[in-house]
């Protein structure tokens, strides 16, 4: 079955240093996958999606990689700030078969000023 | 622009009982999407819709029902609540396909 996998502990950094979530998959070749923020309370916020003929993206301070060979999404965030501080869900387009997008967990992010 | 909207914010039911949850969504979007969110796991769909009078089972689909009358509106029924329901509901809307998802600010549903 597939099955996504992200960081269940939390990640906790210092304002300033590079944060940097990850997300696995196994069982599944997605077309894309995207990359959302939640905060306490909300719905998640969509950030940035990544295909699967794109090793890498970037807008702002995010940065996305995509390795379909080992099956893994790497999230950066560089010059973090506390207020980057959310949960951060990742998201496999399972497209085959049906029109379904699959959501991992998520990592709570905590970043110290 | 309100975006997609959810109502209501929060609800109990006592096991048994019904009601419908309301997503409305202002941007034309023709995809729209019912999850329900759980502690330690992931958004699991649903139920789904591609377009006004369309709709389809997405993962988890038992004991739930919907519709899509008007193409700005997602109603998610649950016609006789079990404590299992228990769950924060979130609607999202799309363009076209299940990238970008619009999400809206989520109803919290107890079930005793």
């Amino acid at each position: 079955s597939q099955k996504i996998e992200q960081n269940s502990e939390a990640l906790n950094i210092q304002e300033g240093k590079t944060a940097t979530l990850t997300c696995n998959y196994t069982n599944y070749s997605p077309a894309y996958l995207q990359w959302y923020r939640q905060d306490p309370g909300r719905g998640p916020v969509f950030l940035l999606l990544i295909r699967e003929n794109e090793k890498e993206k970037r807008k702002e301070r995010l940065k996305v990689t995509f390795d379909t060979t080992l099956k893994q999404s790497l999230f950066h965030i560089t010059a973090s700030q506390p207020a980057d501080s959310a949960t951060y869900l990742c998201a496999l387009d399972i497209g085959t078969g049906g029109f379904k997008t699959i959501f991992g967990a998520g990592t709570r992010l905590f970043v110290k000023a | 622009n309100a975006g997609v909207t959810q109502t209501p914010k929060f609800r109990v039911l006592k096991t048994g009982q019904s009601m419908t949850l309301l997503c409305a969504q202002d941007m034309n979007h023709e995809y729209m999407y019912w999850y329900r969110q759980d502690p330690g796991m992931g958004l699991r769909l649903i139920h789904y819709s591609v377009g006004e009078g369309t709709t389809a089972k997405g993962e988890v689909p038992d004991g739930y029902n919907v519709s899509r009358l008007k193409k700005q509106n997602f109603l998610l029924g649950l016609e006789s609540a079990a404590p299992s329901q228990t769950s924060v509901y979130f609607c999202a809307s799309s363009y076209q396909g299940p990238e970008t998802q619009y999400f809206g600010p989520g109803t919290r549903l107890l079930v005793l």
